[in-house]
């Protein structure tokens, strides 16, 4: 069956550092890939997706790449705020007419002034 | 536009009793979706449903029953709570028939206590 495998935290890192967490996954087929993101309090939100191998999301300056070849889709961001402290959740669509997300089990940052 | 909302937020149930979460969604969308999130396990789903009138297993549907109502609104009830079931409740909502790249789109969350 899918399955996604993220790098465990908490990861806390200072205003300004460079963010990268882990997500391996397993499929069949070609899956889509996501990130969400948990605020406190509050529901999921997507951050960012891709649909095919090479594809690169991004938004509010988070990317992450669809790396078929090392089945990873890796989220990268050159300088965090404080305000992305939260919890990364990445998710696969395992596609054809199956509409269910398979999550990761979520990665908490903290950013410190 | 309201998106995604549920109720109650929070609820607190002894072992036994039952009750249902709701949840409604104003865009319009086909598929809606029932999450339980507990610490460590991320999100797992319970039920969804693809479209009105449709509802099928998740990966953890034992002690849950779900409803379909119409194409806003999709139900969960517990009919006799037990201690494990403490968890917090997402519901989530999705266009449907975009294929593998659907975005669902996800409510505030439910927090149950079951005692």
């Amino acid at each position: 069956g899918n399955s996604v495998t993220q790098m465990e935290g908490p990861v806390t890192l200072s205003e300004e550092a460079f963010l990268t967490i882990n997500c391996t996954y397993t499929a069949t087929g070609y899956p889509s890939l996501f990130w969400y993101v948990q605020y406190p309090g509050e529901g999921l939100q997507l951050l960012l997706k891709a649909t095919k191998a090479d594809d690169k999301g991004s938004n509010k300056g988070f990317e992450a790449t669809y790396r078929k070849e090392t089945t990873s889709f890796h989220l990268e961001k050159g300088s965090v705020q404080v305000s992305d402290s939260a919890v990364y959740f990445c998710a696969l669509n395992g596609g054809g007419s199956n509409y269910k997300l398979t999550f990761g089990k979520g990665t908490l940052l903290t950013v410190n002034p | 536009n309201a998106g995604v909302t549920q109720t109650p937020k929070f609820q607190v149930l002894k072992t036994g009793q039952s009750m249902t979460l709701q949840c409604a969604q104003d865009m319009n969308h086909n598929s809606m979706y029932w999450y339980r999130q507990d610490p460590g396990m991320g999100l797992r789903l319970i039920y969804y449903s693809a479209s009105e009138g449709t509802t099928d297993k998740g990966e953890v549907p034992n002690g849950y029953n779900v409803s379909r109502l119409n194409k806003r609104e999709f139900s969960l009830r517990l009919e006799s709570a037990a201690p494990s079931q403490t968890s917090v409740y997402f519901c989530a909502s999705s266009q449907g028939g975009a294929g593998q790249g659907d975005t669902q789109y996800f409510g505030p969350g439910t927090r149950l206590t079951v005692l």
